[in-house]
């Protein structure tokens, strides 16, 4: 199984800069299988970057994910108040496909 | 635009089982993976398992080795998840979602949750 681990592991911030969540693997991700979610609370998570770097459909261009192997990153450049949530990276490159733990974010 | 329609909100006793399902609203299932994630209060998204609906193989988390099993109706493109020997601890919100087979395109639709209250 591949564990992720993400850090931090709750941030707050005030709108306007910028911020890199981190997501840490055990073992390499397949193919670069590594996506993000942003999750709200009442509301299904919504895919946000998928295959480690692509943006997807309707997502902001704030928003962007870099990454190989074990070290991958999510980087809002321009923070909002409904950026507010919690931020989950996932691999699914090899099954079981796992979640990282979390990241919670407040924009004040 | 395909979505995802799950069925409604379920209280049950601990001890009995559960099944929740997914159909497809809009366009077909085919080509796809029906993925089931759980959300608990005070936890974090943990993936169930999934199914392939093409030709119904499905796999599993190793937390849902045993009380879990996925399947599918290909030609309904609905989805089904039936959680066994359910507990308090399987109180959570029981979401669907899709994943193109051999894309990397991840889980781009989900469906709305379905509440799932265990107690006695």
């Amino acid at each position: 199984e591949n564990l992720l681990t993400q850090s931090p592991g709750t941030l707050s911030l005030s709108p306007g800069g910028p911020v890199t969540l981190s997501c840490r693997a055990s073992q390499s991700v397949q193919s670069s299988y590594l996506a993000w979610y942003q999750l709200k609370p009442g509301r299904a998570p919504r895919l946000l970057i998928s295959g480690a770097s692509i943006r997807a459909a309707d997502i902001p261009d704030r928003f962007s994910g870099s990454g190989s192997g074990t070290d991958f990153t999510l980087t809002i450049s321009r923070l909002e108040p409904e950026d507010s949530a919690v931020y989950y990276c996932q691999q699914y490159g090899s099954s079981p496909y796992t979640f990282g733990q979390g990241t919670k974010l407040q924009i004040k | 635009q395909v979505q995802l329609v799950q069925s409604g909100a379920e209280v049950k006793k601990p001890g009995s089982s559960v099944k929740v399902s997914c159909k497809a609203s809009g366009g077909t299932l085919n080509n796809y993976g029906i993925n089931w994630v759980r959300k608990a209060p005070g936890q974090g998204l943990e993936w169930l398992g999934r199914v392939r609906i093409d030709d119904g193989v499905a796999g599993y988390g190793p937390k849902s080795q045993g009380r879990v099993t996925i399947t599918a109706d290909k030609s309904a493109s609905t989805a089904y998840m039936e959680l066994s020997s359910l507990r308090s601890e399987d109180t959570a919100v029981y979401y669907c979602a899709r994943d193109p087979v051999g894309s990397p395109i991840g889980f781009d639709v989900w469906g709305q949750g379905t509440v799932v209250t265990v107690s006695s």
